[in-house]
C-alpha cells in the first residue's frame, strides 16, 4: 500500500470528542475517496473529493461527519461528537483521474476506537 | 442499493491446493475488481476486469468476468502461506452517475492456508 498515507494508524477517542483522520494521496493523484469498514464487513463508500471540491458525499452521515481536500495538504475526514458506533476502520483511496479504468489504491487505514 | 455476495465466507486449505471463490450480484456490473486485505492493512488491488467474458491472470491468480455481467470468479493456484488474507470483490456502483467511481464491496472470503 505504499503511496497513500494515512495517519494516525490508530486513534482512541472518548464519546463526545472530535476525531480527525488524514490522508495524503499517491503522488499525482487528485481524486480521493473515503470508506468505512466495520468488523467482518466489506468497505462502505462515504465520500469522494477532488482538490477543493466534494464530488459525492452520498455515503456520509449528514450529521457530525465532514470531509475536505484543500488545495494544499492532506484530505481530512472529521467526525464531531463521536459515539461508540463510529468505531471502525476508515480507509482512504486515491486515483489519478475519475473513470472505471482508474482503479483506486488504498492506504492502510485509521482504526478509530471510541471509549 | 447494489450488493455483492461472496462465497464461500471462509475457507481452510492445505498449502499447494488450488482455491476458487466467486462473487455474484443481482444487478449488472461493468467492471469487476478483486482486492486482497491482510490484517491491519488496506486492500491491495489484485486484478481488474473490464469486459464480459474477460479472463485475466496475475501470477498464480486468475479472474474471470462472467458473461452475464452479474458474477466474477477468482482462482488461486498452488496456494502458499502468504496467500492468507481476505479477498474482496468490488465494482463501481451504477447509480452513482456516469464517470463516477463509488465502489461497492462484497463482505469478503477469508482464506486460511495450512502449511
Amino acid at each position: 500500500n505504499a503511496g497513500v498515507m494515512q495517519n494516525p494508524r490508530h486513534l482512541v477517542r472518548r464519546r463526545g470528542q472530535e476525531a480527525r483522520l488524514r490522508c495524503s494521496p499517491m503522488k499525482g493523484h487528485s481524486h480521493v475517496y473515503w470508506y468505512r469498514q466495520l468488523p467482518e464487513e466489506g468497505l462502505k463508500f462515504m465520500v469522494y473529493l477532488q482538490k477543493e471540491n466534494i464530488i459525492d458525499e452520498s455515503g456520509m452521515p449528514k450529521e457530525r461527519f465532514s470531509a475536505e481536500f484543500p488545495k494544499e495538504g492532506p484530505s481530512i475526514l472529521r467526525i464531531q461528537q463521536v459515539v461508540r458506533g463510529d468505531s471502525a476502520a476508515y480507509f482512504c483511496a486515491s486515483s489519478p483521474n475519475r473513470g472505471v479504468d482508474q482503479p483506486q489504491h488504498f492506504g492502510d487505514g485509521t482504526r478509530l476506537s471510541i471509549l | 442499493g447494489q450488493q455483492l455476495n461472496q462465497s464461500p465466507q471462509s475457507m481452510f486449505i492445505q498449502e499447494g491446493e488450488d482455491v476458487s471463490m466467486n462473487c455474484t450480484s443481482s444487478s449488472i456490473f461493468n467492471t469487476w475488481l478483486w482486492y486482497k486485505q491482510d490484517p491491519g492493512e488496506g486492500p491491495v488491488l489484485l486484478i481488474a476486469l473490464y469486459k464480459a467474458g474477460e479472463l485475466t491472470s496475475n501470477g498464480r491468480l486468475t479472474a474471470q468476468f462472467g458473461i452475464t455481467r452479474k458474477d466474477s470468479f477468482l482462482n488461486i493456484s498452488a496456494s502458499i502461506p502468504s496467500d492468507v488474507g481476505i479477498y474482496f470483490c468490488a465494482g463501481p456502483s451504477s447509480y452513482s452517475g456516469a464517470g463516477s467511481y463509488q465502489l461497492t464491496f462484497g463482505k469478503g472470503t477469508k482464506l486460511s492456508v495450512i502449511p
